[in-house]
Parts: structure tokens; C-alpha cells; sequence
């Protein structure tokens, strides 16, 4: 157990609908970051967030957003599914917003739309 | 910009053989390099990690990789390979700190390793 929680493991929805992806970082952690693992693309950054404020966006398209509670722990909006959002969806977390700690990940979530 | 290239999709080493799985980097500033492993459908795991102070890096479970910056590159190796070293290894950059995403990762393509008996 990494200590970085997502919810939930498996998602199968179809075209057209919303959903919301949960991560819960490890416990110290102030950082979360989204990423997208798909066949084609490979592992893409999406969006980090620091202390409960956007620090960065990567390859996140307009119909998905993010972010992060009080608590800080994130979630993932994903509207207006379509099928090549198909995808392993991580979070990783971090005690800081800088680079050279290293990022623990959680387990994904993965996300079939049909 | 940083990036990576992974030279290798797929190495196949029988168990008890070195492993080399390569990773050439690109960075306009002094990089911060990892190496993860992802085995099957389980998350992302730290191997090792760069961040300009020995480049020879020692990481978990016997892996360790060396920076090399006249070579731009930053292979991971093992002397012996285990069959649960069997996975997808994903050479990694950071994003510098002065102007761009700050904080992400840029993942190479990853390599799949197998182990054979």
C-alpha cells in the first residue's frame, strides 16, 4: 500500500457521461497529480495541484477538471465521455510542489467508457 | 524542453543475467532523472532517483543506475535478473522549476521487461 488512495479501482460508463475520479494523497503529502495511461499516448501529465491550488496543467482537455479540497484530497471531473478516454487514471501525491522528491502513485483507476 | 526516449520497447533476459534497459534524456536545465516500475495492473513504484548529488544512483531491489551527462543518459541496470523483476520500467524527467509545468513528470515510453527461466 503506497498510501496514495484512488477510488474507484474500476469504472465502466458509456459515451456521453460524467464522472468523478477520487484521490486521497499520502498522509504529509500537499501535492496531487493527475495522470492519463492509455496504449497509444503512454503515461500523460494532466493537471497538479498544491495546497488546494493549481500549480500546472499538462495534456488536460476542456471537458475534464480537477481539484483539490481543503482536506486535500482531489478529485477528477470527466464529462462528455468518449471512447478513447478509455484510460488508467493516476494520482500521485508529494510533500512538496518541487521535482526532486520523487512522486508516489496511487493504484489508478481505470476507466472503460463503451 | 525535457524529454525522453526509451531505446528499447521490450528486453528479454533469462533469470540470473544482467539487465540493461536504457534511457537517453533531454533537459534544458540540470535534470532530476527516475526510473519506476509498473507491474501488472498495479501502480507506479519508485526504483531510484537523480537529483545532482552521486551519478551512481543505488535504488530498490538491487537496480541502480548511472548519470551520465557527457552521454545524456541515464541506464538502469541489475546484475542478476529475478522472474518478479518481470514489469514495465519508465524512465522518467521532471519538469524544470524556472518557467514551464513545475512539478510534473515527463514519462518515457516505457520497457517491458521479461524474465525467462
Amino acid at each position: 500500500d503506497s498510501g496514495v488512495t484512488q477510488t474507484p479501482k474500476h469504472l465502466i460508463t458509456a459515451t456521453g457521461q460524467r464522472v468523478t475520479l477520487r484521490c486521497s494523497p499520502r498522509s504529509g503529502d500537499l501535492s496531487v497529480y493527475w495522470y492519463q495511461q492509455s496504449l497509444d499516448q503512454g503515461l500523460q501529465f494532466l493537471i497538479h495541484y498544491y495546497n488546494g491550488e493549481e500549480r500546472a496543467k499538462g495534456n488536460i482537455l476542456e471537458r475534464f477538471s480537477a481539484q483539490q479540497f481543503p482536506d486535500l484530497h482531489s478529485e477528477l471531473n470527466l464529462s462528455s465521455l468518449e471512447l478513447g478516454d478509455s484510460a488508467l487514471y493516476f494520482c500521485a501525491s508529494s510533500v512538496g510542489p518541487n521535482r526532486g522528491s520523487g512522486y508516489t502513485f496511487g493504484s489508478g483507476t481505470r476507466l472503460t467508457v463503451v | 524542453a525535457q524529454s525522453v526516449t526509451q531505446l528499447d520497447s521490450h528486453v528479454s533476459v533469462s533469470e540470473g543475467t544482467p539487465v540493461l534497459l536504457r534511457c537517453n534524456y533531454s533537459s534544458s536545465y540540470s535534470p532530476s532523472l527516475f526510473w519506476y516500475v509498473q507491474h501488472p495492473n498495479k501502480g507506479l513504484q519508485l526504483l531510484l532517483k537523480y537529483t545532482s548529488a552521486a551519478t551512481l544512483v543505488k535504488g530498490i531491489n538491487g537496480f541502480e543506475a548511472e548519470f551520465k551527462k557527457s552521454e545524456t543518459s541515464f541506464h538502469l541496470t541489475k546484475p542478476s535478473a529475478h522472474m518478479s523483476d518481470a514489469a514495465e520500467y519508465f524512465c522518467v524527467v521532471s519538469a524544470g522549476t524556472y518557467g514551464g509545468s513545475q512539478g510534473n513528470l515527463i514519462f518515457g515510453k516505457g520497457t517491458k521487461l521479461s524474465v525467462k527461466p
